[in-house]
């Protein structure tokens, strides 16, 4: 069965720092890859999403994720971190196989970022 | 377009209430779902509706229920409650025709004592 990883449970930096956070999917077939986030007391939110085409994803607030195939991974980044980043991010993934298309969560990233 | 709503916000049942979360959405989505998001553990899908009339189970079912009469809600039932249930529970809902991002609402704190 498909299965998301997600290898940082808690990241702390400060700001201006770059951030890189990791996903991995167990099948290499195709697939349909989000990123979600989570501000304290809200609902989760979509930062960015792949479906096909360039690998290089940009999402809102200055975050980009790159699929890559060959690594089964979709990683997020930013390159300076702000404040306001301090969030709950988590990856999620759609295994196309079938019809049941469910999305399969990662256990999250706590990412806290100190002023 | 008020996208999902959830209520209420905040709940304290004892053990052995039974209780509805309610959600409702505007968006014709005929995708909609149920999750609890628990510490260290992520979100898990409690059912899912595929359509109204339509439930199915999904990772963490037992002890709720679901009903999908209309398209707009999908109310999760409680039927017997159990301090294990604390959580926050998230309903989302999502279109078809491909693969749709999911819509959250704001989510239902839970405390069962």
């Amino acid at each position: 069965a498909q299965s998301v990883s997600q290898h940082n449970h808690h990241v702390i930096l400060s700001e201006a720092a770059s951030l890189e956070l990791g996903c991995n999917y167990s099948y290499g077939g195709t697939v349909n890859l989000f990123w979600y986030v989570q501000y304290p007391g809200q609902h989760l939110q979509l930062l960015l999403k792949y479906f096909s085409g360039d690998p290089l994803v940009k999402g809102i607030k200055g975050f980009e994720a790159e699929f890559i195939k060959s690594k089964f991974s979709f990683n997020l980044r930013k390159p300076s971190v702000q404040w306001s980043d301090t969030a709950e991010y988590f990856c999620a993934v759609i295994d196309c196989r079938g019809n049941n298309r469910k999305l399969i969560w990662g256990l999250g990233t706590s990412l806290g970022v100190n002023p | 377009n008020a996208g999902v709503t959830q209520t209420p916000k905040f709940q304290v049942l004892k053990t052995g209430q039974s209780m509805t979360l309610q959600c409702a959405q505007d968006m014709n989505h005929e995708y909609m779902s149920w999750y609890r998001q628990d510490p260290g553990m992520g979100l898990r899908l409690i059912h899912y509706s595929v359509g109204a009339g339509i439930t199915d189970q999904g990772e963490v079912p037992n002890g709720y229920n679901v009903s999908r009469s209309t398209t707009e809600d999908f109310p999760l039932r409680l039927l017997s409650a159990a301090p294990s249930q604390t959580s926050v529970y998230f309903c989302a809902s999502k279109g078809t025709g491909g693969n749709q991002p999911q819509h959250f609402g704001d989510g239902t704190r839970l405390s069962i004592l």
